[in-house]
Protein backbone atom coordinates (compact mmCIF):
# COMPACT_ATOMS: atom_id res chain seq x y z
CA UNK A 1 0.00 0.00 0.00
CA UNK A 2 1.33 3.20 -0.88
CA UNK A 3 -0.67 4.79 1.60
CA UNK A 4 -1.37 8.83 1.55
CA UNK A 5 0.20 10.55 -1.21
CA UNK A 6 0.30 14.15 -2.23
CA UNK A 7 1.22 16.25 -5.43
CA UNK A 8 2.70 18.60 -6.13
CA UNK A 9 5.67 18.08 -3.24
CA UNK A 10 6.52 21.92 -3.53
CA UNK A 11 4.54 24.71 -5.34
CA UNK A 12 5.29 28.24 -5.63
CA UNK A 13 2.55 30.58 -7.34
CA UNK A 14 1.31 33.97 -8.08
CA UNK A 15 -0.96 36.58 -6.40
CA UNK A 16 -4.51 35.63 -7.97
CA UNK A 17 -3.22 31.99 -10.06
CA UNK A 18 -5.57 29.22 -9.31
CA UNK A 19 -4.27 25.37 -8.29
CA UNK A 20 -5.41 21.99 -7.14
CA UNK A 21 -3.30 20.23 -4.81
CA UNK A 22 -3.98 16.46 -5.25
CA UNK A 23 -4.17 13.67 -2.72
CA UNK A 24 -5.17 9.84 -3.05
CA UNK A 25 -5.23 7.29 -0.81
CA UNK A 26 -5.11 3.09 -1.62
CA UNK A 27 -6.67 2.22 1.88
CA UNK A 28 -10.50 2.55 1.06
CA UNK A 29 -10.73 4.90 3.64
CA UNK A 30 -14.30 6.66 3.84
CA UNK A 31 -12.91 9.54 5.94
CA UNK A 32 -10.70 11.97 4.11
CA UNK A 33 -9.54 15.73 5.45
CA UNK A 34 -7.21 18.68 4.49
CA UNK A 35 -5.06 20.30 6.74
CA UNK A 36 -2.50 23.41 6.69
CA UNK A 37 0.25 23.90 9.26
CA UNK A 38 1.61 27.22 9.80
CA UNK A 39 4.08 28.00 12.26
CA UNK A 40 3.40 27.84 16.10
CA UNK A 41 -0.41 27.14 14.86
CA UNK A 42 -0.32 23.54 14.87
CA UNK A 43 -2.31 21.98 11.99
CA UNK A 44 -6.15 23.66 11.33
CA UNK A 45 -8.85 21.79 9.69
CA UNK A 46 -9.95 23.48 6.13
CA UNK A 47 -12.23 20.37 4.45
CA UNK A 48 -13.12 16.90 5.23
CA UNK A 49 -15.15 14.49 3.68
CA UNK A 50 -16.80 11.50 4.86
CA UNK A 51 -17.72 9.44 1.55
CA UNK A 52 -17.98 10.17 -2.11
CA UNK A 53 -20.13 12.78 -2.43
CA UNK A 54 -20.14 14.70 1.03
CA UNK A 55 -17.96 17.38 1.85
CA UNK A 56 -18.12 19.78 4.38
CA UNK A 57 -16.37 22.87 5.86
CA UNK A 58 -14.00 22.42 9.00
CA UNK A 59 -12.43 25.04 11.00
CA UNK A 60 -10.60 27.54 8.27
CA UNK A 61 -12.44 26.75 4.95
CA UNK A 62 -12.15 30.37 3.20
CA UNK A 63 -10.60 30.42 -0.16
CA UNK A 64 -10.73 26.66 -0.53
CA UNK A 65 -12.69 24.36 -2.59
CA UNK A 66 -13.09 20.91 -2.44
CA UNK A 67 -15.09 17.83 -3.99
CA UNK A 68 -14.95 14.28 -3.53
CA UNK A 69 -16.36 12.56 -6.49
CA UNK A 70 -14.39 9.12 -5.40
CA UNK A 71 -13.32 7.05 -2.55
CA UNK A 72 -9.18 7.47 -3.37
CA UNK A 73 -9.56 11.18 -4.35
CA UNK A 74 -9.80 14.18 -2.62
CA UNK A 75 -8.60 17.43 -4.25
CA UNK A 76 -7.95 20.93 -3.17
CA UNK A 77 -8.90 23.68 -5.31
CA UNK A 78 -7.47 27.57 -4.51
CA UNK A 79 -9.40 29.59 -7.13
CA UNK A 80 -7.22 32.46 -6.39
CA UNK A 81 -4.37 32.32 -4.16
CA UNK A 82 -3.18 34.91 -2.07
CA UNK A 83 -0.15 35.53 0.24
CA UNK A 84 -1.72 34.38 3.41
CA UNK A 85 -2.01 30.93 2.19
CA UNK A 86 1.62 30.32 1.92
CA UNK A 87 1.63 26.97 4.50
CA UNK A 88 2.49 23.77 3.94
CA UNK A 89 -0.89 21.16 3.16
CA UNK A 90 -1.58 18.03 4.77
CA UNK A 91 -3.83 15.31 3.31
CA UNK A 92 -5.48 12.53 5.81
CA UNK A 93 -7.24 9.34 6.04
CA UNK A 94 -9.50 6.91 8.40
CA UNK A 95 -11.48 4.68 8.61
CA UNK A 96 -15.37 6.07 9.25
CA UNK A 97 -15.70 3.73 12.23
CA UNK A 98 -15.75 5.77 15.41
CA UNK A 99 -14.00 9.05 16.38
CA UNK A 100 -10.86 6.96 17.47
CA UNK A 101 -10.32 5.92 14.52
CA UNK A 102 -6.11 6.98 13.51
CA UNK A 103 -5.39 9.50 10.94
CA UNK A 104 -3.17 8.65 8.39
CA UNK A 105 -1.43 11.67 6.90
CA UNK A 106 0.17 12.48 3.47
CA UNK A 107 3.85 13.65 3.08
CA UNK A 108 2.92 17.49 2.55
CA UNK A 109 2.72 20.28 -0.37
CA UNK A 110 4.46 23.09 0.32
CA UNK A 111 3.07 26.03 -0.92
CA UNK A 112 4.86 29.59 -1.96
CA UNK A 113 2.35 32.67 -2.92
CA UNK A 114 4.16 35.39 -3.97
CA UNK B 1 -16.45 23.72 21.29
CA UNK B 2 -12.98 22.20 21.61
CA UNK B 3 -9.15 23.16 22.18
CA UNK B 4 -5.89 22.28 22.69
CA UNK B 5 -3.02 23.61 24.36
CA UNK B 6 1.00 22.88 24.49
CA UNK B 7 2.66 24.45 26.92
CA UNK B 8 6.24 25.35 25.56
CA UNK B 9 6.28 25.30 21.62
CA UNK B 10 10.25 23.84 22.30
CA UNK B 11 11.70 21.77 24.90
CA UNK B 12 15.46 20.93 24.84
CA UNK B 13 16.70 17.42 26.97
CA UNK B 14 20.18 16.02 27.36
CA UNK B 15 19.91 12.55 26.43
CA UNK B 16 19.43 9.93 28.64
CA UNK B 17 17.23 12.48 30.48
CA UNK B 18 13.30 12.54 30.87
CA UNK B 19 11.08 13.90 28.23
CA UNK B 20 7.67 15.49 29.38
CA UNK B 21 5.37 17.54 26.99
CA UNK B 22 2.51 18.97 28.18
CA UNK B 23 -1.31 18.84 26.85
CA UNK B 24 -4.18 20.20 28.38
CA UNK B 25 -7.38 20.03 26.34
CA UNK B 26 -11.30 21.59 26.32
CA UNK B 27 -13.79 19.46 24.98
CA UNK B 28 -17.44 19.51 25.30
CA UNK B 29 -17.75 15.71 24.89
CA UNK B 30 -15.67 12.38 26.37
CA UNK B 31 -12.47 13.17 24.14
CA UNK B 32 -10.83 11.14 22.79
CA UNK B 33 -7.06 11.90 22.47
CA UNK B 34 -3.62 11.47 20.02
CA UNK B 35 -0.25 12.44 20.20
CA UNK B 36 1.61 12.56 16.53
CA UNK B 37 5.25 13.15 15.68
CA UNK B 38 6.40 14.56 12.75
CA UNK B 39 9.87 14.55 11.44
CA UNK B 40 11.31 17.28 9.80
CA UNK B 41 10.03 17.01 5.69
CA UNK B 42 7.72 14.35 6.25
CA UNK B 43 4.20 13.79 7.42
CA UNK B 44 2.93 13.12 11.08
CA UNK B 45 2.58 9.63 12.57
CA UNK B 46 0.77 8.86 15.24
CA UNK B 47 2.23 7.95 18.37
CA UNK B 48 -0.29 7.09 20.67
CA UNK B 49 -3.72 7.41 21.46
CA UNK B 50 -6.50 7.82 24.02
CA UNK B 51 -10.29 6.76 23.33
CA UNK B 52 -11.65 4.97 26.87
CA UNK B 53 -10.38 2.45 28.89
CA UNK B 54 -7.23 2.21 30.72
CA UNK B 55 -5.80 5.58 31.00
CA UNK B 56 -1.95 5.34 30.86
CA UNK B 57 -1.25 4.56 27.32
CA UNK B 58 1.89 3.33 25.65
CA UNK B 59 2.79 3.77 22.26
CA UNK B 60 5.54 3.64 20.05
CA UNK B 61 9.43 4.52 20.60
CA UNK B 62 9.25 3.86 24.38
CA UNK B 63 6.65 7.23 24.45
CA UNK B 64 3.43 6.52 26.89
CA UNK B 65 0.74 9.11 28.21
CA UNK B 66 -1.86 9.35 31.14
CA UNK B 67 -5.13 10.84 30.72
CA UNK B 68 -6.41 13.03 33.83
CA UNK B 69 -9.69 13.99 33.63
CA UNK B 70 -9.56 16.01 36.36
CA UNK B 71 -6.36 17.93 35.11
CA UNK B 72 -7.85 17.79 31.63
CA UNK B 73 -4.86 16.01 30.63
CA UNK B 74 -2.81 14.41 28.12
CA UNK B 75 1.28 14.96 29.23
CA UNK B 76 3.36 12.95 27.02
CA UNK B 77 6.47 11.39 28.55
CA UNK B 78 9.75 8.57 27.68
CA UNK B 79 11.75 8.24 30.71
CA UNK B 80 15.14 8.64 28.76
CA UNK B 81 15.50 10.35 25.21
CA UNK B 82 17.09 9.56 22.40
CA UNK B 83 18.90 11.49 19.90
CA UNK B 84 16.24 10.10 17.37
CA UNK B 85 13.48 11.48 19.37
CA UNK B 86 14.41 15.11 18.16
CA UNK B 87 10.82 16.04 16.00
CA UNK B 88 7.69 18.44 16.67
CA UNK B 89 5.01 16.84 18.86
CA UNK B 90 1.31 17.54 18.33
CA UNK B 91 -1.54 16.70 20.96
CA UNK B 92 -5.04 16.61 19.28
CA UNK B 93 -8.75 16.17 20.50
CA UNK B 94 -11.62 14.52 18.77
CA UNK B 95 -13.88 16.36 20.97
CA UNK B 96 -17.24 16.22 18.67
CA UNK B 97 -19.50 13.06 18.67
CA UNK B 98 -19.46 12.72 15.41
CA UNK B 99 -15.49 12.69 15.09
CA UNK B 100 -15.18 14.82 12.27
CA UNK B 101 -13.13 17.65 13.71
CA UNK B 102 -9.94 16.89 14.97
CA UNK B 103 -8.23 19.96 16.91
CA UNK B 104 -4.47 20.46 17.29
CA UNK B 105 -2.07 22.42 19.43
CA UNK B 106 0.54 24.28 17.99
CA UNK B 107 3.13 21.77 18.38
CA UNK B 108 6.12 20.77 20.41
CA UNK B 109 9.75 20.98 19.08
CA UNK B 110 11.81 18.68 21.08
CA UNK B 111 15.63 19.08 20.95
CA UNK B 112 18.21 16.24 22.60
CA UNK B 113 21.36 17.43 22.93
CA UNK B 114 24.01 15.15 23.30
Amino acid sequence: NAGVTQTPKFQVLKTGQSMTLQCAQDMNHEYMSWYRQDPGMGLRLIHYSVGAGITDQGEVPNGYNVSRSTTEDFPLRLLSAAPSQTSVYFCASRLAGTRGETQYFGPGTRLLVL
Amino acid sequence: AQSVTQLGSHVSVSEGALVLLRCNYSSSVPPYLFWYVQYPNQGLQLLLKYTTGATLVKGINGFEAEFKKSETSFHLTKPSAHMSDAAEYFCAVSGDNAGNMLTFGGGTRLMVKP
